[in-house]
């Protein structure tokens, strides 16, 4: 089955920085990386996804970086707000075939 | 708001007793996933069920089953419960009719289950 990695666990930027997360897989024939944010006690919601066949995705303030050779990819969180502070989750699947694999999480911490 | 309800809300029982979680998914979505979140821990799938159909199984207990109705709902019973059972469990749902963009899943408010 499906394996994926992410890191760091826990991060702490100040505001204004960029926070980088990272997650590698081990299933070649995965085609779909979401990244879901989690608020204490709330729901894992979706802020960004990827798909196999593009590199990069932007929306706004975050972009995700999809590797296929070296079976990895990233979250890019630019100009960090207290807002962003949250455990953030990657996940990957075979669309139609495998449901998600997550990750182990990342707490981000935000300091004003 | 993710179109995706459980209930209750939270649930508080004893060591020993069976409880029952409830999940309906977004209109129109056919498949329904099942996960347990320990206290700060991740995500742990417990199992998935398609039109009715169990499609793939995780770490699942022999003390834990569910099933999907054929109005689509779902429901994940917990019997013989421990201590170690309280938890957050989620339910999501995702499309997977096959097209771009049907396998996301959306998540639930969760159920938050203390065994006391």
């Amino acid at each position: 089955g499906e394996n994926v990695e992410q890191h760091p666990s826990t991060l702490s930027v100040q505001e204004g920085d960029s926070a980088v997360i990272k997650c590698t897989y081990s299933d070649s024939a995965s085609n779909y990386f979401p990244w879901y944010k989690q608020e204490l006690g709330k729901r894992p919601q979706l802020i960004i996804d990827i798909r196999s066949n593009v590199g990069e995705k932007k929306d706004q303030r975050i972009a995700v970086t999809l590797n296929k050779t070296a079976k990895h990819f990233s979250l890019h969180i630019t100009e960090t707000q207290p807002e962003d502070s949250a455990v953030y989750f990657c996940a990957a699947s075979l669309t139609g075939r495998r449901a998600l694999t997550f990750g182990s999480g990342t707490r981000l911490q935000v300091q004003p | 708001d993710s179109g995706v309800t459980q209930t209750p809300k939270h649930l508080i029982t004893a060591t020993g007793q069976r409880v029952t979680l409830r999940c309906s998914p977004r209109s129109g979505d056919l498949s329904v996933y099942w996960y347990q979140q320990s206290l700060d821990q991740g995500l742990q799938f417990l199992i998935q069920y398609y039109n009715g159909e169990e499609r793939a199984k995780g770490n699942i207990l022999e003390r834990f089953s569910a099933q999907q109705f054929p109005d689509l709902h779902s429901e994940l019973n917990l019997s013989s419960l421990e201590l170690g059972d309280s938890a957050l469990y989620f339910c999501a749902s995702s499309d997977l009719t096959g097209g771009l963009g049907t396998d996301t899943q959306y998540f639930g408010p969760g159920t938050r289950l203390t065994v006391l």
